[in-house]
């Protein structure tokens, strides 16, 4: 079962539009929430993360939202670049679940076309 | 370079074989960790260690073997392995275990097929 879902395998979009990728949980326990990005034949990077506390956090071209509530968080990419292209994984750990105890979704193959 | 290098990047084993993977990170972090990406799954947290102290075992098969000599190097020794265990094992490292929160550095991988 499990508990970080990201329902879209992949994404297309084109390039200077939006990229929204979302996620979502189904833990109560969470409280801190990740996004990573991967290239092909290298490791996932670190992108962005935001606490429970939050419900935006921004970092240049990149916007995390949270909806507590609804238990759904998701990514902006504005403006999307080709340079862009690549899985991103969301992810999710919590005090009460060990923060060591990282849990990832799938992820989602987006594809930012020039 | 990410600071966590893997080696070897790609490795065939039979069955029977006996080998071992590397991770050596020098960014001064004290939290390493193994992950199992198999085919469309998410990554699967396998081994956690905490200055040099295994701290997570995540119900991983003891044909999957971890060794944490020191803080900078992990190893996961690898025997009687099935196909099914053919997948990309990722090392990660952290500053401490309970920072995971502040993003794990990971490495490149190694790609693992068995025969």
């Amino acid at each position: 079962d499990q508990q970080v879902k990201q329902n879209s395998p992949s994404l297309s979009v084109q390039e200077g539009r939006i990229s929204i990728l979302n996620c979502d949980y189904t833990n109560s326990m969470f409280d801190y929430f990740l996004w990573y990005k991967k290239y092909p034949a290298e490791g996932p990077t670190f992108l962005i993360s935001i606490s429970s506390i939050k419900d935006k956090n921004e970092d240049g071209r990149f916007t995390v939202f949270l909806n507590k509530s609804a238990k759904h968080l998701s990514l902006h990419i504005v403006p999307s670049q080709p340079g862009d292209s690549a899985v991103y994984f969301c992810a999710a750990s919590g005090m009460k679940t060990s923060y060591d105890k990282v849990i990832f979704g799938p992820g989602t193959s987006l594809s930012v076309i020039p | 370079e990410t600071g966590v290098t893997q080696t070897p990047r790609h490795l065939v084993m039979g069955m029977t074989n006996k080998k071992s993977l590397k991770c050596e990170q020098h960014l001064g972090h004290n939290a390493m960790y193994w992950y199992k990406q198999s085919a469309k799954k998410p990554l699967e947290l396998m081994f956690v260690y905490n200055f040099k102290e295994q701290t997570e075992n995540n119900s991983v098969p003891s044909r999957f073997s971890p060794e944490c000599p020191n803080s900078s190097h992990l190893f996961l020794h690898l025997h009687t392995l099935q196909p099914e265990d053919s997948a990309l094992y990722l090392c990660a490292s952290s500053p401490l275990t309970g920072s995971a929160n502040y993003g794990y550095t990971f490495g490149s991988g190694t790609r693992l097929t068995v025969v």
